[in-house]
């Protein structure tokens, strides 16, 4: 089957710009998590979508972050406008057993 | 508070074997995972318990004790391309993943 896909794998954007990060998760999987490595820290949870509701997006930094699952099927994260504490490493992840993960987004705020 | 416990970083020798270990307190429990993880990649699964006792894998072996919140993971035989972050992590009773800070393993010839 396959993966977790996401994209872009790499992004560089200026500080107040707008970047949107895709996930596509297995097929069939209905839950859908996104998580951040900011560099030198570890992973922190962002949120969980069951289909295409937000079960638990008590990780979110703040409102300059919106994730969406319109159909339940791909999500997006959108920064908008990006600070440059936004740099890291974004993580989408869908649910069998273990969790499958995405290979990440390197954003990058200069 | 939920809480997950492993050294910072270790350090060992090419050919030797390691243990890394890592205590949890977390609501719930659903499972434990290992992660390994290189630099600026995303974090690849090798194991998950679930049940109490020793899951071997190859080189990696990874243990889990529920009534002591403890797991370990062992590797045999390193090779210098073990070297990397080994994260554990937690599945709650939310199955939300609750991660560790990481084991920076240090591997030399």
């Amino acid at each position: 089957e396959a993966g977790v896909t996401q994209f872009p794998s790499h992004s560089v954007i200026e500080k107040g710009q707008t970047v949107t990060l895709r996930c596509d998760p297995i097929s069939g999987h209905d839950n859908l998590y996104w998580y951040r490595r900011v560099m030198g820290k570890e992973i922190k949870f962002l949120l969980h979508f069951v289909k295409e509701s937000k079960q638990d997006e008590s990780g979110m930094p703040n409102n300059r972050f919106l994730a969406e699952r319109t159909g339940g099927t791909y999500s997006t994260l959108k920064v908008q406008p990006a600070e440059l504490e936004d740099s890291g490493v974004y993580f989408c992840a869908s649910r069998g057993s273990p969790l499958h993960f995405g290979n990440g987004t390197r954003l990058t705020v200069t | 508070g939920q809480n997950i416990d492993q050294p910072t970083e270790m350090t060992a020798t090419e050919g030797a074997i390691v243990q890394i270990n890592c205590t949890y307190q977390t609501s719930g429990f659903n499972g434990l995972f290992w992660y390994q993880q290189h630099a600026g990649e995303a974090p690849t699964f090798l194991s998950y318990n679930v049940l109490d006792g020793l899951e071997e894998k190859g080189r990696f072996s990874s243990f889990l004790s529920r009534s002591k919140g403890y797991s370990y993971l062992l590797l045999k035989e390193l090779q210098m391309k073990d070297s990397a972050s080994y994260l554990c992590a937690v599945l709650d009773s939310n199955y939300q993943l609750i991660w560790g800070a990481g084991t920076k393993l240090i591997i030399k010839p």
